[in-house]
């Protein structure tokens, strides 16, 4: 089945510099790729997604690139604000949705 | 905006007991999950259910879990023999395409605690 390997586990940055979070996973079935935001005590929700026909995507501060031939996925949040601390999980799928073991991420003031 | 609601928020039970925890997905979505996170851990796969019946399962879902859909509306997971190790966070989640086809839209949880 599939496997999503996550890193780093924790990561703490400047506020207003930027954090890269980076995932592989081992299916190569797999062709949706999203992106979850989990605040403390609080459920997953979705931030970003990307499909297997798309190379990168954009919203605002956040982004996301797949490399299929690797088998590689980022998160790139730029000019990060102290509202975006939070665990961040990455994920892959082709039927159900596996996901990373988790980013911490620290915004430093 | 429609969301995935779960029942008890928060559960004690004593190690040995059966538990069942309670989910309304969203009305038109067509594909149900349970996953479940162990304080400070990822989020693990449980199992899918997709027209009445359970299209996956990990090697988590062992025998003393079930999922049912004993309504049009209500789906729900039971642990017949709770063990200490069954202590999570367990979310239900649903979603209107499945698996690659959409977004999992997550309830807020069921926190269990097994004494």
């Amino acid at each position: 089945g599939e496997n999503v390997e996550q890193h780093p586990s924790t990561l703490s940055v400047q506020e207003g510099d930027s954090a890269v979070i980076k995932c592989t996973y081992s299916d190569s079935a797999s062709n949706y790729f999203p992106w979850y935001k989990q605040e403390l005590g609080k459920r997953p929700q979705l931030i970003i997604d990307i499909r297997s026909n798309v190379g990168e995507k954009k919203d605002q501060r956040i982004a996301v690139t797949l490399n299929k031939t690797a088998k590689h996925f980022s998160l790139h949040i730029t000019e990060t604000q102290p509202e975006d601390s939070a665990v961040y999980f990455c994920a892959a799928s082709d039927d159900k949705i596996i996901f990373g073991k988790g980013t911490r991420l620290h915004i430093l003031p | 905006e429609p969301e995935v609601t779960q029942t008890p928020s928060h559960q004690v039970t004593q190690m040995g007991q059966e538990v069942i925890l309670r989910c309304v997905p969203i009305s038109n979505h067509l594909y149900f999950y349970w996953y479940r996170q162990i304080l400070g851990q990822k989020v693990e796969f449980l199992v899918s259910f997709y027209n009445n019946e359970i299209s996956e399962k990990s090697e988590i879902f062992d025998d003393q879990f079930s999922v049912e859909r004993p309504d049009g509306s209500n789906f729900t997971l039971k642990i017949r023999s709770t063990k200490l190790e069954d202590s999570a966070m367990y979310f239900c989640a649903s979603s209107g395409g499945g698996g690659a086809g959409g977004e999992l839209f997550f309830g807020e949880g069921s926190r269990l605690t097994v004494l």
